[in-house]
């Protein structure tokens, strides 16, 4: 069974910076690109960024709206999907969720909340 | 961006027929893809790739469509399929998802 657990979210100040893990079990982590997607209360689904399987040189993505601020990164050896957040800013503000997949997310983490405000 | 269209909300009853469409601002070949969420829930993948059924969905659920018009078909519709229904493309940069349709039961 596919298992996607996300930690890390909390309540952080404008600028401040979180950390978000996603614990991955059930599958063969290591031949999957990973994907972070986010909701904001009450509204739709964003690609936040994605990350490629070694065999892709582990490439990255960003959406726009994170880049230079955001970085995805991967431990095959864990299987762990990490996101570093800096600079963080209120519409920020989001249930983050650990995907598995680049192009479609057939798995989906249960999410972690992170809330940006002062 | 792509933007995909989708109607805010719709009703049937059980045991009916619904298609939920979604229409995309520019062509977006088959990579049109669907997810059902559930209050509380995080989404699921329903069908991928416009019409293969994702595994573990059951056979009510079917996908169509290509280029700019894709619809999501669910018959017969039982009472545990209440949710919010997302189409989702991966054929042009960046990816975008609809903004959902909200499927009630009456």
């Amino acid at each position: 069974e596919v298992q996607l657990v996300e930690s890390g979210g909390g309540l952080v100040q404008p600028k401040g910076s979180l950390k978000l893990s996603c614990a991955a079990s059930g599958f063969d982590f290591n031949s999957y690109g990973m994907s972070w997607v986010r909701q904001a209360p009450g509204k739709g689904l964003d690609l936040v960024a994605d990350i490629s399987s070694k065999s892709y040189n582990y490439a990255t993505y960003y959406a726009d709206s994170v880049k230079d601020r955001f970085t995805i990164s991967r431990d095959d050896s864990q299987s762990m999907v990490y996101l570093q957040m800096d600079n963080l800013k209120t519409e920020d503000t989001a249930l983050y969720y650990c995907t598995v997949g680049l192009h479609w997310f057939a798995y989906w983490g249960q999410g972690t909340l992170v809330t940006v405000s002062s | 961006d792509t933007v995909l269209t989708q109607s805010p909300a719709l009703a049937v009853s059980p045991g009916e027929r619904v298609s939920i469409s979604c229409r995309a601002s520019e062509g977006v070949n088959s990579y049109m893809h669907w997810y059902q969420q559930k209050p509380g829930q995080q989404p699921k993948l329903l069908i991928y790739k416009a019409s293969n059924l994702a595994s573990g969905v059951p056979a009510r659920f079917s996908g169509s469509g290509s280029g700019t018009d894709f619809t999501l078909t669910i018959d017969p519709v039982e009472a545990d399929d209440t949710a919010t229904y997302f189409c989702q493309q991966s054929w042009n940069d960046p990816y975008t998802f609809g903004a959902g349709t909200k499927l009630e039961l009456k």
